[in-house]
Order: structure tokens, then C-alpha cells, then sequence
């Protein structure tokens, strides 16, 4: 059963770059969509972005100019990169395996979540 | 992007009654809907895709229907463990979205 753990500093400072590492666990990273998803209270949840194992990817518009997603296969490790964060990017980030064949589609399972506090 | 607006916000009620949430597109989505269900400080958890294909292991009391714009979540004989939030989330075309949730609250 795939597991997945989110990991990283809470507490960004605005315009500075929120860095996240998702590492995945009774599964391989070399297959699936793993894609990143934030949830905050002002905007809900909002679907980021995935990557899929031979690294193609896509983005969410709304993000799209300062999100990046890669991944370590060799680590079994998945990355989010947001840059010049303002205190909109504070949330709580998940991340998580995408069920589709030929897109992500739907999302599971989901790691348990990592808050992400932008502030000075 | 297409929006998803679920209703009502909040739903009181007791163990043992039926309940249904509603989901609809501001477009088609065809079949391209997902359900999720979560408690507080947890992630969500996938219980139908397909608008109404039920997650292996999701108790059948569950259901999902609609196609087009409009669907449904049912859960027939709520039981304590129900009382969470539910979202629905499209998957038709990128970006993907999230209906802004149903509280699931005991009468």
C-alpha cells in the first residue's frame, strides 16, 4: 500500500521560496501522476500541479509562473518549489497519487499534510 | 476554470437518516467527478470516482450519481464516523478543482 509524507520548514518568509519534499513509501515513484495540492481556509482546496514519472508536467495557471514539481526516482522522493510567497500561500500541502490512467483524474491516497505558514 | 459549487454548506443531522449532498458544474464534466471525505486535521479520503464508482473498501451505505452537472452524494443510515466534511472535484480538463465542501453535522 502506497504511503506518502510530506516534509519540509513551516514557516516561509514573504517573497523567499516554500520548498517541500513528499517521499513516497511502499510504492515506486517510476509510475502514477503525484501530484501537490494546498488547503487553505480563504480558498479551499486548490489543485497545484502534478509531475508524472517520466517527467512531463503540468500546472495549475493560477500558480503556474512560480511552481515548479520534480522528482528523485532514486530517492522515491516527489519536490515543490513556490517562489516569491505571500501570506496567500499559507496552507496546509498535500500531496498525492493520482488514480487515472491517462491523467491524474482522481486523488489517493493523500499524504497527511504539511502546514506551511508564510509570515515574518 | 469550472466551478464547483456544492450544497447546502452545512447539513445537520442524526445517526441513522439519509442524506444527499449536491455538486454542479458551471459546465459539463460528463462523468469526470470525485467525492472525498475528511475529518478534521486529516486529508481528505477518495470514496467515489466516476461520479459513482465506489473506492474498494468504502462501506456500499455510500453512493454517488449524476452525469453532466449535477451529482450527488447519498449516505443512507449515517453512522458517527460520517459527520466530516465532503468535497466533490472535477477531473474533465486542467485545472482540476474542488467544490468548496458540506459539513456533515450532528443534529
Amino acid at each position: 500500500q502506497v504511503q506518502l509524507q510530506e516534509s519540509g520548514p513551516g514557516l516561509v518568509k514573504p517573497s523567499e521560496t516554500l520548498s517541500l519534499t513528499c517521499t513516497v513509501s511502499g510504492g515506486s515513484i517510476s509510475s502514477s501522476y503525484w501530484n501537490w495540492i494546498r488547503q487553505s481556509p480563504g480558498k479551499g482546496l486548490e489543485w497545484i500541479g502534478y509531475i508524472y514519472h517520466t517527467g512531463s508536467t503540468v500546472y495549475n495557471p493560477s500558480l503556474k509562473s512560480r511552481v515548479t514539481i520534480s522528482v528523485d526516482t532514486s530517492k522515491n522522493q516527489l519536490f515543490l518549489k513556490v517562489t516569491s510567497v505571500t501570506a496567500a500561500d499559507t496552507a496546509v500541502y498535500y500531496c498525492a497519487t493520482g488514480g487515472g490512467f491517462y491523467s491524474p483524474s482522481w486523488f489517493d491516497p493523500w499524504g497527511q499534510g504539511a502546514q506551511v505558514t508564510v509570515s515574518s | 476554470d469550472i466551478q464547483m459549487t456544492q450544497s447546502p454548506s452545512t447539513l445537520s443531522a442524526s445517526v441513522g437518516d439519509r442524506v444527499t449532498i449536491t455538486c454542479r458544474a458551471s459546465q459539463t464534466i460528463t462523468s469526470s467527478l470525485a467525492w472525498y471525505q475528511q475529518r478534521p486535521g486529516k486529508a481528505p479520503n477518495l470514496l467515489i470516482y466516476d461520479a459513482s464508482t465506489l473506492k474498494r473498501g468504502v462501506p456500499s451505505r455510500f453512493s454517488g450519481s449524476g452525469s453532466g452537472t449535477e451529482f450527488t452524494l447519498t449516505i443512507t443510515s449515517l453512522q458517527p464516523d460520517d459527520f466530516a466534511t465532503y468535497y466533490c472535484q472535477h477531473y474533465t480538463y486542467y485545472p482540476y478543482t474542488f467544490g468548496q465542501g458540506t459539513k456533515l453535522k450532528l443534529k
